[in-house]
């Protein structure tokens, strides 16, 4: 079974510009979550999907964070304009079901931002 | 106070020493609790996935739940150096929010 699928994995940009980060959960997972996770933190939901719907965004930062699950499948995450604290990785995380600690995730994708 | 404590550490043993690693957390209302294994550039991966309170054990891993004091623990017998991770904590509400919410990690060097 493949496992979740994240690209880039490294991604360097100035402050100001965009970036976006892809995500393709496991196969049949209704559920889809990303993370942040800053250098010697734990992992932060930045947003919860279930299917292509928004289950929870209120840790967002809406001003310049968006992410979409158009067709409940795969995601993307877009920055823009990133500042120097969106340093970080961004984890990708999928789950067969709602209400379940069972998170599966992607290798993730590692952004640093001069 | 952050809803989950985790001490970041590190915490070096030599190998084959028994490690405890621990979580204290505020709600009450946590009633899944999960060990998450992170190795260096990759992404965690569950490790115990335990309900309420009691133990449970998977090979050289056993995870306890101390509901009453808020305080959970994963213990690792006979530790190896590709027991060499950060281990994360983790923690899920029954009803109301479906996001499980994570501890920093507790770092774990284990040498030959």
């Amino acid at each position: 079974e493949a496992g979740v699928a994240q690209s880039p994995r490294y991604k360097i940009i100035e402050k100001r510009q965009s970036v976006a980060f892809w995500c393709n959960p496991i196969s049949g997972h209704a559920t889809l979550y990303w993370y942040q996770q800053i250098l010697g933190q734990g992992p932060k939901l930045l947003i919860q999907f279930q299917n292509n719907g928004v289950v929870d965004d209120s840790q967002l930062p809406k001003d310049r964070f968006s992410a979409e699950r158009l067709k409940g499948v795969d995601s993307t995450l877009k920055i823009q304009p990133a500042k120097l604290e969106d340093s970080a990785v961004y984890l990708c995380a999928s789950s067969s079901t709602l209400n379940t600690g069972e998170l599966f995730f992607g290798e993730g994708s590692r952004l640093t931002v001069l | 106070q952050k809803e989950v404590e985790q001490d970041p550490g590190p915490l070096s043993v030599p190998e084959g020493a028994i490690v405890s690693l621990n979580c204290t957390y505020s709600n009450s209302a946590f009633q899944y609790f999960m060990w998450y294994r992170q190795y260096s550039r990759k992404g965690p991966e569950l490790l115990m996935y335990t309900y309420s309170s009691g133990n449970k054990e998977d090979g050289r891993f056993t995870a306890q739940v101390d509901k009453s004091s808020k305080y959970i623990s994963l213990f690792i017998r006979d530790s190896q150096p590709s027991d060499s991770a950060t281990y994360l904590c983790a923690m899920l509400a029954s009803g109301g929010s479906y996001i499980p919410t994570f501890g920093r990690g507790t770092s774990l060097i284990v040498h030959p």
